[in-house]
């Protein structure tokens, strides 16, 4: 079956503890994205990515950095979290530009 | 640059009614256009795409129409169910993106009444 999968689909941490979410897709797609999710503002690209070793930043990328060292395989990689990453985050890939873009189920992260 | 805009919400209607969310969209060259939805509780999904001007894009009885002269890819549906009820995010994929980056609108909260 074609799918993102994301994990953990759940975390609570506290201020400054290292984290990493990481995000998988089985369809050999060469676009991936990090987006969060926050009331009232809608969906925000963190990172994006076109192929292996070649990412850039989105609209919000303070506070994160990813990798793209597979091409299966694109963590989101929070060094130092603070509350204000508390956010539902979606990872999602695709095929090409013009191509449907297909998403994770989220990972919901609070920090405290 | 590129930006989509949609109608704020949330939306109320009453089950058969007719729906329309606006989107309009600000793109260098010609972007391809999705709707997307999010149910409760899980990610997002495509709903339908348009990838050149004139094409209308459709599923599930919903429609959109490309709209290169107004830069618009309104959602209609003529008669919505309860279980329609969703966030609806519309998206374009600018073309001249060298990394093929997605761009969304805010989202447009639906919800249905029996």
């Amino acid at each position: 079956e074609a799918q993102v999968t994301q994990n953990p689909r759940y975390l609570i941490t506290v201020t400054g503890k290292k984290l990493t979410v990481t995000c998988s897709q089985n369809m050999n797609h060469e676009y991936m994205s990090w987006y969060r999710q926050d009331p009232g503002l809608g969906l925000r690209q963190i990172y994006y990515s076109m192929n292996v070793e070649v990412t850039d930043k989105g609209d919000v990328p303070e506070g994160y950095k990813v990798s793209r060292k597979e091409k299966r395989n694109f963590p989101l990689i929070l060094e130092s979290p603070s509350p204000n990453q508390t956010s539902l985050y979606f990872c999602a890939s695709r095929f090409d530009r013009g191509h449907e873009q297909y998403f994770g189920p989220g990972t919901r992260l609070t920090v405290t | 640059g590129n930006s989509v805009t949609q109608m704020e919400g949330p939306v109320t209607l009453s089950e058969e009614a007719f729906l329309t969310i606006n989107c309009t969209y600000t793109a260098t060259g010609y972007p391809s256009l999705f709707w997307y939805v999010q149910y409760p509780g899980e990610g997002l999904q495509l709903l339908l795409k348009a990838t050149k001007a004139d094409d209308k894009g459709s599923n599930k009885g919903f429609e959109a129409t490309y709209r290169k002269e107004t830069t618009s890819f309104h959602l209609e549906k003529g008669s919505v169910q309860v279980s329609d009820s969703a966030v609806y995010f519309c998206a374009l994929s600018a073309r001249g993106s060298t990394l093929g980056r997605l761009y969304f609108g805010r989202g447009t909260q639906l919800t249905v009444w029996p």
